[in-house]
């Protein structure tokens, strides 16, 4: 597609359920990241993938926080046991190569995750 | 304290009238800035990114960054109602790693 595609949009959890996140970088981008943005907050790094780099986890909150990536493709993001400070706009991105090196970071729409 | 501080707003300027975006940041070792425009439930895009002092300018957006103060700021020129939406500036801390602002958001009134 054109742009990073993430599913479900939206998504409603009951808490104690875990969650999946889909993200799906824009073709031939070796570089992917994923962000928290919690209302009226800016966006927390949560992980980043560089090819079949070990990717750098050093955001991700807690141990219930977990990510996967095929490749250079598809990435998901999994919530076990979701709290309700689990709530918010989960955001993939991804770019060409190191955005210090001038290349774009490309966000898709984000996944709205409710934990009632 | 936070790493990169945005007044939240909301900004509400007439059509046409110059918009002044500051964003502060509390750690000068990294030189690399950007500035991400985010409409409603949508994912923020990339306006401009700019390395160490100085201006860049791009059409009606000029990024400056002033390293001895620790500001950057974003300039909207000839505002339009299509610039409404909430800026988000953010400053390198590692080579693919990026502290966030909250963001301000702009309201420009036709």
């Amino acid at each position: 597609g054109a742009g990073v595609s993430q599913s479900p949009s939206n998504k409603v959890t009951e808490k104690g359920k875990d969650v999946e996140l889909r993200c799906d970088p824009i073709s031939g981008h070796t570089a992917l990241y994923w962000y928290r943005q919690r209302l009226g907050q800016g966006l927390e790094f949560l992980i980043y993938f560089q090819g079949n780099s070990a990717p750098d986890k050093s955001g991700l909150p807690s141990d219930r926080f977990s990510a996967e990536r095929t490749g250079e493709s598809v990435s998901t993001l999994t919530i076990q046991r979701t709290q309700q400070e689990d709530s918010a706009v989960y955001l993939c991105a991804s770019s060409l190569g190191q955005p210090t090196s001038g290349n774009t970071i490309y966000f898709g729409e984000g996944s709205w995750l409710t934990v009632v | 304290q936070k790493e990169v501080e945005q007044d939240p707003g909301p900004l509400s300027v007439p059509e046409g009238a110059i918009v002044s975006l500051n964003c502060t940041y509390s750690n000068s070792a990294f030189q690399y800035f950007m500035w991400y425009r985010q409409y409603s439930r949508k994912g923020p895009e990339l306006l401009m990114y700019t390395y160490s002092s100085g201006n860049k300018e791009d059409g009606r957006f000029t990024a400056q960054v002033d390293k001895s103060s620790k500001y950057i700021s974003l300039f909207i020129r000839d505002s339009q109602p299509s610039d409404s939406a909430t800026y988000l500036c953010a400053r390198e801390y590692n080579f693919n790693k990026f502290y966030f602002g909250s963001g301000t958001k702009l309201n420009v009134k036709p």
